[in-house]
């Protein structure tokens, strides 16, 4: 089973700076990671796919990186409503399971 | 513009079995590039993966949680539904559903594109 571990758990920064939030898996896996950003009370968002790829009318300031156990999200430049939860996640092959990180909440 | 809502009873006794159902909108839950899914967020805590579907039945679920869970799909509605059986406290979550797309060249899909709003389930006598 894959574990996806998440770090920092807790960021705080201010608007202006720039966000780095980190997902390492237990194993190499694929590139197939995702990130989605949560704010309470609302439904999750699909930001980045693929590892790198950016979901549909998702701000260029988002962007990820990564491969083998080690992924990143960037934020570039924190605009105030980015402030939220952060979670990654995975497929695994075999047996199929989707699996999640534990979440960064990125706080002002 | 693609709608999953959820619906079901809010409030389920210790021991009894959660039912909800996932309504999707703006799409059809037969669209071959697509499963469809459940997950959930217990209070204070992160996002649990609990199983997917396929419109033709096909299902996948977390092994952690596969003793109790049934997820079904009527085409003719464009719903699917989740059951979780025996339940207790440590199910009080809010439950999600959403809808998971098939990447080129893929047999499973990767990701959740679309998410419904949740529903917060809470289990107490």
């Amino acid at each position: 089973e894959i574990v996806l571990t998440q770090s920092p758990a807790t960021l705080s920064l201010s608007p202006g700076e720039r966000a780095t939030l980190s997902c390492r898996a237990s194993q190499s896996v694929s590139s197939y990671l995702a990130w989605y950003q949560h704010k309470a009370g609302q439904a999750p968002r699909l930001l980045i796919y693929d590892a790198s790829k950016r979901a549909t009318g998702i701000p260029a300031r988002f962007s990820g990186s990564g491969s083998g156990t080690d992924f990143t999200l960037t934020i570039s430049s924190l605009e105030p409503e980015d402030f939220a939860v952060y979670y990654c996640q995975l497929r695994s092959n075999w047996p199929p399971t989707w699996t999640f990180g534990q979440g960064t909440k990125v706080e002002i | 513009q693609l709608q999953l809502q959820e619906s079901g009873p809010r409030l389920v006794k210790p021991s009894e079995t959660l039912s909800l159902t996932c309504t999707v909108s703006g799409g059809s839950i037969s669209n071959s590039s697509y499963y469809w899914g459940w997950i959930r967020q217990p209070p204070g805590k992160g996002l649990e993966w609990i199983g997917i579907i396929y419109y033709s039945g096909t299902t996948y679920y977390n092994p952690s949680l596969k003793s109790r869970v049934t997820i079904s799909v009527d085409t003719s509605q464009n719903q699917f539904s989740l059951k979780v059986s025996s339940v207790t406290a440590a199910d009080t979550a809010v439950y999600y559903c959403a809808r998971l797309r098939l990447g080129p060249h893929r047999l499973l899909p990767d990701l959740f594109d679309y998410w419904g709003q949740g529903t917060l389930v809470t289990v107490s006598s």
